[in-house]
């Protein structure tokens, strides 16, 4: 069974600057989707970036970018020009792509505070 | 609008006193998914639909049921609920296969079980 873990339970970060929330998850399978999600206190799931595991190349989403080192099981979130809004809860999430397969496994989270 | 809908958004109750939480989607989607939330856990499948009377297991089943009569309507049942099953819950829905295919939440129901 695959497995997600997000080492960092809080992070804090002053307004504008950059920061990065780690991610790990562990699968035997060699073709998969990974998902950040952001959810604050309205508590909404909102997809931020997504990557498909075959594909070298980073995501990017305006601010947002990952790190993406598929042999290390890696999957980190970079926020650039942190903003009072990013102040939520984001989740790392794992996706199989066996036919039929939808079903998310997430991370613990961590929760991000803007500091102004 | 496109969108999951959850009914109710919050709901206290007692120790095995039945009750349904309903979900509703309004783009034909064909998969639909139980989360719960919980704090240190993150969010963990409780039961998916991957159509209308098909419905199946996720990783935390024990404690609840579902239903699928309608390609829109996957409501979650506690027949007899403790306070271990107090904690956050979404519905979510997607067309299926495919990397395009974003997974849709709702805007959760707050479940607490004295």
């Amino acid at each position: 069974a695959q497995t997600v873990t997000q080492s960092q339970p809080e992070m804090s970060v002053q307004e504008a600057e950059t920061v990065t929330l780690s991610c790990t998850y562990d699968t035997s399978e060699s073709d998969y989707y990974l998902f950040w999600y952001k959810q604050p206190p309205s508590r909404q799931m909102i997809l931020v970036i997504r990557q498909e595991a075959y594909k070298q190349q980073n995501a990017t989403e305006n601010r947002f970018s990952v790190n993406f080192q598929k042999a290390a099981k890696s999957f980190s979130l970079k926020i650039s020009d942190s903003q009072l809004g990013d102040a939520a809860m984001y989740f790392c999430a794992y996706r199989s792509h066996i036919q039929g397969a939808q079903k998310l496994v997430f991370g613990q989270g961590t929760r991000l505070t803007i500091n102004p | 609008e496109a969108q999951v809908t959850q009914n109710p958004r919050y709901l206290i109750t007692v120790t095995g006193k039945k009750l349904t939480v309903t979900c509703s989607q309004n783009m034909n989607h064909e998969y639909m998914s139980w989360y719960r939330q919980d704090p240190g856990l993150g969010l963990r499948q409780i039961y998916y639909s991957m159509n209308v009377e098909a419905t199946d297991k996720g990783d935390v089943p024990e404690g609840y049921k579902v239903s699928r009569k309608e390609k829109r309507n996957f409501p979650l049942i506690l027949e007899s609920p403790s306070p271990n099953q107090t904690s956050l819950y979404f519905c979510a829905s997607s067309f299926g296969q495919g990397f395009f295919n974003e997974q849709f939440f709702g805007p959760g129901t707050r479940l607490t079980v004295l």
